[in-house]
């Protein structure tokens, strides 16, 4: 089965500064790549997410970027706010279309 | 459009009782829903997977006796956690594959509290 690391655990920014988070995976056959965002008590919510038959793909502050051969993926957020504050997930599945496998999550703090 | 609901959002029971929760997909068909189970500042870990029309198919270690899984209709799933003792207490989400879209949607989660 899938074996999913995310890394780093916590995060601790200023507000303005770059985040980046990064999730390793170890099914090749893995063909999709959706980054979620939980706030406390709260359902995931799907922030970003990228096939595999592309390397980048960026929405307004937000961007993963994938490299398959390496099997990992990253989050990056730009310009951080305060309300970024939350934790992420990173959730790969493979082409058989089973289940989403979480990473461990990654809580970001923004501070002002 | 494609909203899974899940009720109840929360609910408090005694130890040995059962309790129910509830998926719909309200706008779309949902032939496998997925169940995950979250401790406090831990990650999602699917329990299992829902089909509808057959046996649901449970990951490691979960006791398929004591998390009973109905996929009976495709806009249905539910969950039964049987003889609920306070180690089961724990937010319960569901998620749906929306067909044709690459993305899955969740429920609210259901905050379960066994005393």
């Amino acid at each position: 089965g899938e074996n999913v690391e995310q890394h780093p655990s916590t995060l601790s920014v200023q507000e303005g500064d770059s985040a980046v988070i990064k999730c390793t995976y170890s099914d090749s056959a893995s063909n999709y790549f959706p980054w979620y965002k939980q706030e406390l008590g709260k359902r995931p919510q799907l922030i970003i997410d990228i096939r595999s038959n592309v390397g980048e793909k960026k929405d307004q502050r937000i961007a993963v970027t994938l490299n398959k051969t390496a099997k990992h993926f990253s989050l990056h957020i730009t310009e951080t706010q305060p309300e970024d504050s939350a934790v992420y997930f990173c959730a790969p599945y493979n082409q058989a279309g089973t289940a989403l496998i979480f990473g461990k999550g990654t809580t970001l703090s923004v501070s002002s | 459009g494609a909203v899974v609901s899940q009720h109840p959002s929360w609910v408090i029971c005694k130890s040995g009782t059962s309790v129910k929760i509830e998926c719909r997909s309200l706008d779309f068909q949902a032939t496998t829903m997925f169940w995950y189970r979250q401790f406090p500042k831990q990650s999602l870990m699917l329990m299992a997977t829902s089909n509808e029309g057959s046996k649901a198919t449970y990951e490691q270690g979960v006791e398929k006796d004591k998390f009973l899984i109905n996929h009976a209709s495709l806009t249905l799933s539910t969950l039964t956690v049987t003889s609920a003792h306070p180690e089961d207490s724990s937010f319960y989400i569901c998620s749906a594959r929306v067909p044709g879209r690459d993305g899955y949607t969740f429920g609210s989660g259901t905050r379960l509290t066994v005393v």
